[in-house]
């Protein structure tokens, strides 16, 4: 079975800074996704930035983007330029892609505080 | 596209009563998750469907809870003889199969007494 670690319960940082959230992982499989989600107090969940894992390039959106070590099972999300719209709790998952994408595990999350 | 809506968002019941809650998928996706989230922790899967079938029960559903999709397209979860630990948020999450993003809904927040 897959499991995914968040292993900072909570950070903090200052408006206009650079944070990087840590999530590591463990699978057998080599053919998979990894996202990030953001969930804003009281709101539902959104997508922020997904890996493919036979993509070498990490990915981007933004100001989000990824630092994909697969050898290390590491996948560690940068938030530049953070805005206090970016305080959320952010969870990291895991989708096995073979037999059909199955559902989402996820990791107990990190809840990040954008101090102005 | 109006999004994944679930009905209701909060639902406050005293142990041993019966609770139904629904989902409606983003239009035309395939696939409908549930899952359930506990104070501090990620979700955590519970079943899913594509179309009307269900592919997947976690282990988490014990015979109390059950799910349907009967026409491919809401679905509802229901949980008989509610305990104080079913008291959680349950999340709703649609996808277009072979794509890979789910989308969420707003979640039902549920409080047994």
């Amino acid at each position: 079975a897959q499991t995914v670690t968040q292993s900072q319960p909570e950070m903090s940082v200052q408006e206009a800074e650079t944070v990087t959230l840590s999530c590591t992982y463990d699978t057998s499989e080599n053919n998979y996704y990894l996202f990030w989600y953001k969930q804003p107090p009281s709101r539902q969940m959104i997508l922020v930035i997904r890996q493919e894992a036979y993509k070498q390039q990490n990915a981007t959106e933004n100001r989000f983007s990824v630092n994909f070590q697969k050898a290390a099972k590491s996948f560690s999300l940068k938030i530049s330029d953070s805005q206090l719209g970016d305080t959320a709790m952010y969870f990291c998952a895991f989708m096995k892609r073979d037999s059909g994408n199955t559902p989402l595990v996820f990791g107990k999350g990190t809840r990040l505080s954008v101090i102005a | 596209d109006t999004g994944v809506s679930q009905d209701p968002r909060h639902k406050i019941t005293k142990r041993g009563q019966n609770v139904t809650f629904r989902c409606d998928p983003i239009s035309e996706h395939n696939r409908l998750y549930w899952y359930r989230q506990t104070l501090g922790q990620g979700p955590e899967f519970l079943t899913y469907f594509q179309n009307e079938a269900q592919l997947e029960k976690s282990r988490l559903l014990s015979d109390r809870f059950s799910a349907e999709r009967p026409k491919g397209s809401f679905s509802t979860l229901e949980i008989q003889r509610t305990e104080q630990g079913d008291s959680a948020m349950y999340l709703c999450a649609s996808s277009l199969f072979p794509e890979e993003t789910q989308y969420f809904g707003p979640g039902t927040r549920l409080l047994v007494l």
